[in-house]
């Protein structure tokens, strides 16, 4: 178990309002990543870190920022949200050793922008 | 445009039956993992194949990445409701390098008894 906890795990808001996910780690992991879900899609890469303070964009990051100010939480804002943003997000630490980069998962956070 | 693309998307087969989920790109990957999901969880990595042409089994599972490090295949033998869930295939390195993993978009199956 890589000590990963997502907050909130539910929410709702309303379009235009900031919102902020948190992911919080427990051992020490480098590398952190915010994924978000939706059907056809599978995951897509929103923004990832590297270390502290280290973070770049993913393949869906237009409307997000991150930031990681300490090792374990990594921070997720959606400035202004828009329905487009309403989806499962999902916080990965990348498991250490080897090259081959596998990940462990949090258990997301559902966000409905109405 | 899917870097990963897997078929089927939708699989419901009966209790017993055998079947294969696919997992291709245009790509070279340095490596492709294979994760399973069940619903109001986060995925779960089932293995990791980094050599082209490598197979390996897990219990009834078996996973195979291509010669040519581009695909994969997954392949249940005498599938169990138990194995009801979304899988996910992912690549590492290639275009995207050694520090993010691209999935494919994923194939729903359901056992049903």
């Amino acid at each position: 178990d890589a000590g990963i906890t997502q907050s909130p795990r539910h929410k709702v808001t309303e379009t235009g309002t900031p919102v902020t996910l948190r992911c919080h780690q427990t051992e020490n992991h480098r590398y952190m990543y915010w994924y978000r879900q939706d059907p056809g899609h599978g995951l897509r890469l929103i923004h990832y870190s590297y270390g502290v303070k280290d973070t770049d964009k993913g393949e869906v990051s237009d409307g997000y920022s991150v930031s990681r100010s300490k090792t374990e939480d990594f921070l997720l804002t959606l400035e202004s949200a828009t329905s487009s943003q309403t989806s499962v997000y999902f916080c990965a630490v990348r498991l250490a050793g080897g090259r081959t980069g596998e990940l462990f998962f949090g258990e997301g956070s559902r966000l409905t922008v109405l | 445009t899917q870097l990963l693309e897997q078929s089927p998307q939708f699989l419901s087969i009966q209790e017993g039956e055998n079947l294969t989920v696919y997992c291709n790109s245009s790509s070279v990957f340095s490596s492709l993992q294979w994760y399973r999901q069940e619903p109001g969880e986060g995925p779960v990595l089932l293995v990791t194949v980094v050599t082209g042409g490598e197979v390996k089994k897990l219990k009834r599972l078996t996973f195979q990445f291509g010669d040519a490090r581009k695909d994969s295949s997954l392949h249940i033998t005498a599938a169990q409701p138990g194995d009801t869930g979304l899988y996910l295939c992912a690549g590492g390195g290639g275009l995207w390098g050694a520090q993010k993993l691209v999935f494919g978009q994923g194939t729903r199956l359901t056992i049903n008894p």
